[in-house]
């Protein structure tokens, strides 16, 4: 059974930083793309990053760039979203998912439950 | 900047018929763009229904189906049910790295 488990939310100022880890299981890690996606109370989803099976490519939206940093560890099976300057428009509910990405084939295929960031004084 | 267009709502009866829509504020939306869709309802995680424009994910129902009408990707759902009831997003992809979710279509079933 695929499993995406999200961890590292919380209450954090502005300004300040969360790592978010997603521990993955069920499926072979390494050949899958693999993006974060959020969230904000009541608000639909963004996509704000994306990274390639062995990590040469990243990719952010524009919202975040500069500031969040996503990377992998195949070892672990398990991508990281680094979040840096965070801001009260950062709070979300933060999901991993992972990513079909071939010639004929794009889209999300299994997504975790999420972890909860909140920024706030 | 890319804007991709869903109806705000939508109600429909239960047993009828009803197709979202996801367009391109410029533009025609076609098989390149690989559109997909996927169901969310209140306290979940997204649910993918629909990928590659019409191929149903595993476990999804041949009551939903996926296909392009006119300049538009479009979700249908037939014999609506009460568990149908949620929020639906469409993805196109616009290029490498470039993922863009449309604003969501909340679907009551009433």
């Amino acid at each position: 059974e695929v499993q995406l488990l999200e961890s590292g939310g919380g209450l954090v100022q502005p300004g300040g930083s969360l790592r978010l880890s997603c521990a993955a299981s069920g499926f072979t890690f390494s050949s899958f793309v693999m993006s974060w996606v959020r969230q904000a109370p009541g608000k639909g989803l963004e996509c704000v990053s994306i990274i390639g099976t062995n990590a040469a490519n990243t990719y952010y939206a524009d919202s975040v760039k500069g500031r969040f940093t996503i990377s992998r560890d195949n070892s672990k099976n398990t991508v990281y979203l680094q979040m840096n300057g965070l801001r009260a428009d950062d709070t979300a509910l933060y999901y991993c998912a992972s990513r079909v990405t071939t010639v004929t084939t794009k889209y999300f295929q299994h997504w975790g439950q999420g972890t909860l960031v909140t920024v706030s004084s | 900047q890319t804007v991709v267009t869903q109806e705000p709502s939508f109600s429909v009866s239960p047993g009828g018929t009803l197709t979202l829509t996801c367009g391109l504020s410029s533009g025609s939306v076609s098989t390149s763009h690989f559109p997909s869709w996927y169901q969310q309802t209140p306290g979940q995680a997204p649910r993918t229904l629909i990928y590659n424009t019409n191929t149903r994910s595993s476990g999804v129902p041949d009551r939903f189906s996926g296909s392009i009408l006119g300049n538009k990707a479009a979700l249908t759902i037939t014999g609506a049910q009460a568990d149908d009831e949620s929020d639906y997003y469409c993805v196109l992809y616009m290029g490498p790295g470039s993922v863009v979710f449309g604003g969501g279509t909340k679907v009551t079933v009433l």
